[in-house]
């Protein structure tokens, strides 16, 4: 079946560490994001990709690092720069027009310890 | 840039019906999406206007007005299982990324 896999679900970290999110899609999608929810807040786009080897920031990008060195893989890494990391990861792909938007992961759920 | 407005909280009996206003600005617009989104999962697709009119489908209802920058989403029937938080996300022109609402979070009761 295709789709979209985010892992780890749950992922803790400690202060001054950083830390990678894995994204991976089969469903041979050109774009990809990745998305910060913070509670009661909505969707805000760290980075996307729409092609491979080649990103650009969102509104949120400081802190955060990407690649896009294959068309499945699109990796997010948190810094030890980003100073509230605790939040609701969400992976997305989508072709370049779409009916339906994006097809979301399931979320990385980060926590800082 | 998109800037879309929801109201952040709706709370409605089994049943009944529940309309979510969007409203939104943006620079360039290629469609609007409305998704469901239940706490700690992730969005799930409900609809889809890039003309105005109504779109049905089954107990949800979504309208688009492009002239007014106005969207709403009508819930029919509500079922407990329909307590969850839905996203107003609009599609930009240029590059095709969404940007989202805050959401709005309805609550079902019995």
């Amino acid at each position: 079946d295709g789709g979209i896999t985010q892992s780890p679900k749950y992922l803790f970290r400690k202060e001054g560490q950083n830390v990678t999110l894995s994204c991976e899609q089969n469903l041979n999608h050109d774009a990809m994001y990745w998305y910060r929810q913070d509670p009661g807040q909505g969707l805000r786009l760290i980075y996307y990709s729409q092609i491979v080897n080649d990103f650009q920031k969102g509104d949120i990008a400081e802190g955060y690092s990407v690649s896009r060195e294959k068309k499945e893989s699109f990796p997010l890494t948190v810094t030890s720069a980003q100073k509230n990391p605790t939040a609701f990861y969400l992976c997305a792909s989508s072709p370049r027009q779409s009916f339906y938007g994006y097809t979301f992961g399931s979320g990385t759920r980060l926590t800082v310890v | 840039g998109q800037n879309i407005d929801q109201p952040t909280e709706m709370t409605a009996t089994e049943g009944a019906i529940v309309q979510i206003n969007c409203t939104y600005q943006t620079s360039g617009f290629n469609g609007l999406f409305w998704y469901q989104q239940h706490a700690g999962e992730a969005p799930t697709f409900l609809s889809y206007n890039v003309l105005d009119g109504l779109e049905e489908k089954g107990r949800f209802s979504s309208f688009l007005s492009r002239s007014k920058g106005y969207s709403y989403l009508l819930l029919k029937e509500l079922q407990m299982k329909d307590s969850a938080s839905y996203l107003c996300a609009v599609r930009d022109s240029a590059d095709y990324k969404l940007s989202f609402g805050a959401g709005t979070t309805v609550t079902v009761r019995a």
